[in-house]
């Protein structure tokens, strides 16, 4: 159960896009479309933003979307706003029941 | 609205127990499949367990493989955790979450363990 792959921090400006990496293996993010994306803002606890790769729940902007390519997955924020600056953590599905997140990644809104 | 709240975290020596319990409310426990994840200081997620809705299967990361048991009341609608042979690696905020559309559809507010002498 290893960990997948994210950046530590990545940066726009209002207005802009971003997009944060998922890197998994073929036996996690590879082989399941089971890639949820949560959003973490400080102290506070983290809110489910994608499922299911490319799914948003009822709530959740247009403006974050989920793709993934082989072993990785991607979260991209289009529109950047002042309010879209937390933490963003990726997770995978790696079988037998288990889930495998990535580090997390700090997104600074400029 | 479906909410979560944890309880039962602390402080505790290395090689102690704690019992972690979540309860919920705003849905019917019995429904879903419910989650732990922790987070230790500074640090990513990371998923610790997970129960059917019946309680009758249960899942662990080998992390917590054979220390900590998962368990539901779902007449009192309550999530636990029981932690045994807990080291300063186990220190973290401890979520409870709700899996219905995903891991952590919902989560609770999260409970704080601290292993220390």
């Amino acid at each position: 159960q290893s960990a997948l792959t994210q950046p530590a921090s990545v940066s726009g400006s209002p207005g802009q896009s971003i997009t944060i990496s998922c890197t998994g293996t073929n036996s996690d993010v590879g082989k399941y479309n089971l890639v949820t994306w949560y959003q973490q803002h400080p102290g506070k606890a983290p809110k489910l933003m994608i499922y299911e790769v490319t799914k948003r729940p009822s709530g959740i902007s247009n403006r974050f979307s989920g793709s993934k390519s082989g072993d990785t997955a991607s979260l991209t924020i289009s529109g950047l706003q002042a309010e879209d600056e937390a933490h963003y953590h990726c997770c995978s599905y790696a079988g037998r029941s288990t889930w495998v997140f990535g580090g997390g990644t700090k997104l600074t809104v400029l | 609205e479906v909410q979560l709240v944890e309880s039962g975290g602390g402080l505790v020596q290395p090689g102690g127990s704690l019992r972690l319990s979540c309860t919920a409310s705003g849905f019917t426990l019995s429904n879903y499949a419910m989650s732990w994840v922790r987070q230790a200081p500074g640090k990513g997620l990371e998923w610790v367990s997970a129960i059917v809705g019946s309680g009758t299967t249960t899942y662990y990361a080998d992390s917590v493989k054979g220390r900590f048991t998962i368990s539901r009341d779902n007449s009192k609608n309550t999530l636990y955790l029981q932690m045994n042979s807990l080291g300063a690696e186990d220190t973290a905020v401890y979520y409870c979450a709700q899996d219905s559309m995903a891991l952590g559809s919902y989560w609770g507010q999260g409970t704080l363990v601290t292993v220390s002498s």
